[in-house]
Formats: C-alpha cells, sequence, structure tokens
C-alpha cells in the first residue's frame, strides 16, 4: 500500500526556521514533492527531489533521503505570508499517480 | 500563460441532485487530473486523462461520478446523485503528459467548493 505521514499542526514565529518533516512507504520510488496551500486557495508547486539530498531554493530547501523513506521541508526567515498547509506527495514507480499526505497547517505568529 | 481554469468556484446543492463541474487545463497540457480533497486531508485522486483516454480511475465512486474528455481538452467531472459526504473541494489539475505523470509538476486549478446540504 501508499502512505505518507507527517504532522497535523506546527506553529513557528515570525523570522525563525521551521522544519516540516515527511515519512512515506509507497510500491517502488520515483520522487518526493512538496506543494504550499494557502486556505481555500489551490495547491501550488514548491519543490521535487529525485536523488538524496539538500536542494536549495530561496528561504526554502527541501531535503530526501531514500533509503530511510524520508523527506523534509525546511523553511528560513519564516513570513507571515507562509502561514499555509505544506502537503508532501511521493511519486510510486512507473505511470502511478501521486499520493499525497494529509498536509502540515503551519501558523506563523509574531 | 494561462493557468488552469475551473468553474463553478463554489455550488451548493441538496443530497440527490446533479452538479458538474468544468475544468480547461493549460494550453498543451496532455494530462489532466480531478481530485477531491476534503476539509483536513490532502487531494484524492479521482480520475487521471492522458488526453482523451483514462489512465487511472481507480478511486472513482463510478457509481455517482463520471468524468468526460471527450476531445483531449477540456473535462467535465458529474456527480449524479449526490451524497452529503461528496462535500469537497474538487481541484483539476494538469501537466505536459510527455514524462511519467508521477514524476511531472501539477498545476491545479482554483477548485470547486461543493457543499451537499
Amino acid at each position: 500500500g501508499q502512505n505518507i505521514d507527517q504532522p497535523t499542526e506546527m506553529t513557528a514565529t515570525e523570522g525563525a526556521i521551521v522544519q516540516i518533516n515527511c515519512t512515506y512507504q509507497t510500491s517502488g520510488f520515483n520522487g518526493l514533492f512538496w506543494y504550499q496551500q494557502h486556505a481555500g486557495e489551490a495547491p501550488t508547486f514548491l519543490s521535487y527531489n529525485v536523488l538524496d539530498g539538500l536542494e536549495e531554493k530561496g528561504r526554502f530547501s527541501s531535503f530526501l533521503s531514500r533509503s530511510k523513506g524520508y523527506s523534509y521541508l525546511l523553511l528560513k526567515e519564516l513570513q507571515m505570508k507562509d502561514s499555509a498547509s505544506y502537503l508532501c506527495a511521493a511519486s510510486p514507480s512507473g505511470n502511478t499517480p501521486l499520493v499525497f499526505g494529509k498536509g502540515t497547517r503551519l501558523s506563523v505568529i509574531a | 500563460e494561462a493557468g488552469v481554469a475551473q468553474s463553478p468556484r463554489y455550488k451548493i446543492i441538496e443530497k440527490r441532485q446533479s452538479v458538474a463541474f468544468w475544468c480547461n487545463p493549460i494550453s498543451g497540457h496532455a494530462t489532466l487530473y480531478w481530485y477531491q480533497q476534503i476539509l483536513g486531508q490532502g487531494p484524492k485522486l479521482l480520475i487521471q486523462f492522458q488526453n482523451n483516454g483514462v489512465v487511472d480511475d481507480s478511486q472513482l465512486p463510478k457509481d455517482r461520478f463520471s468524468a468526460e474528455r471527450l476531445k483531449g481538452v477540456d473535462s467535465t467531472l458529474k456527480i449524479q446523485p449526490a451524497k452529503l459526504e461528496d462535500s469537497a473541494v474538487y481541484l483539476c489539475a494538469s501537466s505536459l503528459g510527455t514524462d511519467w505523470a508521477g514524476q511531472e509538476t501539477q498545476y491545479f486549478g482554483p477548485g470547486t467548493r461543493l457543499l451537499v446540504l
């Protein structure tokens, strides 16, 4: 079966750093996506990791360990506008559709 | 570049009524997806099209849900008859369709928020 686990909620302070973890179990594995979803809006693409390691993109970085079935999204210099849900989605092998986690609702407070 | 368009944005119906949603993907995107997202959950794939063919509809409740993409461009999703548990946001997404679907970035539309009373 396919399973994605991520924390339901997190709170962090403006200007701080937060790490959102995601573990996955899928039948085969191609790569892992992170999407951001503001309340009432559509998910928007943040990152896609295929190889092990850290990929940095501005204030956001994403890490993948294929052997551990683990990924995290790192957000630096948090801003109020970063308050949103962050969806982890794993791509099983072949043409099997993405499997989304339930999302982590991040609240950034002053 | 225009994004994925969906209509209507909101719909309120009574149980046992019918409802239809429309989606126009990004121009040139061969793959189109319909997702159901219940409050507090991640999106769940209902159906995936490659051009006008169905690639995956294993999670589509076929006794009440149907979808088509007749000309390989825009698509409609229908629910008939609706149940209370169908209250959710219905998201349409598209991707280029040149690679394995699970490896392509998907671009989502704004969604249709359905409330069944």
